[in-house]
């Protein structure tokens, strides 16, 4: 069955520093992958989208890369600040399906 | 411009009742889906539906009952509610089909069975 790993340990970084937070999948080939953010207490919060032809993806402060032979995205935060401190969510697809997956998320807090 | 609301936000019920989980929204989204979110386990998909009249089961169904008749409404109920069903439940809605549109999720329902 197709499957979402992504990094179950909090993330702690500096005010500053680059965070890079990890979605590896198995047993299939999306179209696309999601990421979201997610706040304690609320709902998660679409944040971008990447094609599987497209390599990577920037939105402000955020980049998204798409590696679909090792079957990995990245998620990067530049010049993170301490409002970027968040649970994020990877998100696919299921083949064929109107089914998203989610991953755990990964806790990211950035200390000042 | 509400979104996806979600009622109520909190509820404890005893093992055996039921009850119904509202969620609406107000972009005309056709595709709408409803998750439980557990520690550890992440966001898993109950039912969801493409349209009014159209619903489908997701990974998790069992004890959950859905239906769709107007594109704005998607409830979710609970037949005979179990302990294990403690959990905190989102609705999230797309304006597009299977076509990487955006899930819009409400702000969650956070439900205790006793």
């Amino acid at each position: 069955s197709q499957k979402i790993e992504q990094n179950s340990e909090a993330l702690n970084i500096q005010e500053g520093k680059t965070a890079t937070l990890t979605c590896n999948y198995t047993n299939y080939s999306p179209a696309y992958l999601q990421w979201y953010r997610q706040d304690p207490g609320r709902g998660p919060v679409f944040l971008l989208l990447i094609r599987e032809n497209e390599k990577e993806k920037r939105k402000e402060r955020l980049k998204v890369t798409f590696d679909t032979t090792l079957k990995q995205s990245l998620f990067h935060i530049t010049a993170s600040q301490p409002a970027d401190s968040a649970t994020y969510l990877c998100a696919l697809p299921t083949s064929g399906t109107y089914k998203y997956i989610f991953g755990t998320g990964t806790r990211l807090k950035v200390l000042a | 411009n509400a979104g996806v609301t979600q009622t109520p936000k909190f509820q404890v019920l005893k093992t055996g009742q039921s009850m119904t989980l509202q969620c609406a929204q107000d972009m005309n989204h056709e595709y709408m889906s409803w998750y439980r979110q557990d520690p550890g386990m992440g966001l898993r998909l109950i039912h969801y539906s493409v349209g009014a009249g159209i619903t489908d089961q997701g990974e998790v169904p069992n004890g959950y009952n859905v239906s769709r008749s107007t594109t704005e409404d998607f409830p979710l109920r609970l037949l005979s509610a179990a302990p294990s069903q403690t959990s905190v439940y989102f609705c999230a809605s797309s304006y597009r089909l299977a076509g990487s549109g955006e899930l819009f999720f409400g702000e969650g329902s956070r439900l205790t069975v006793l």
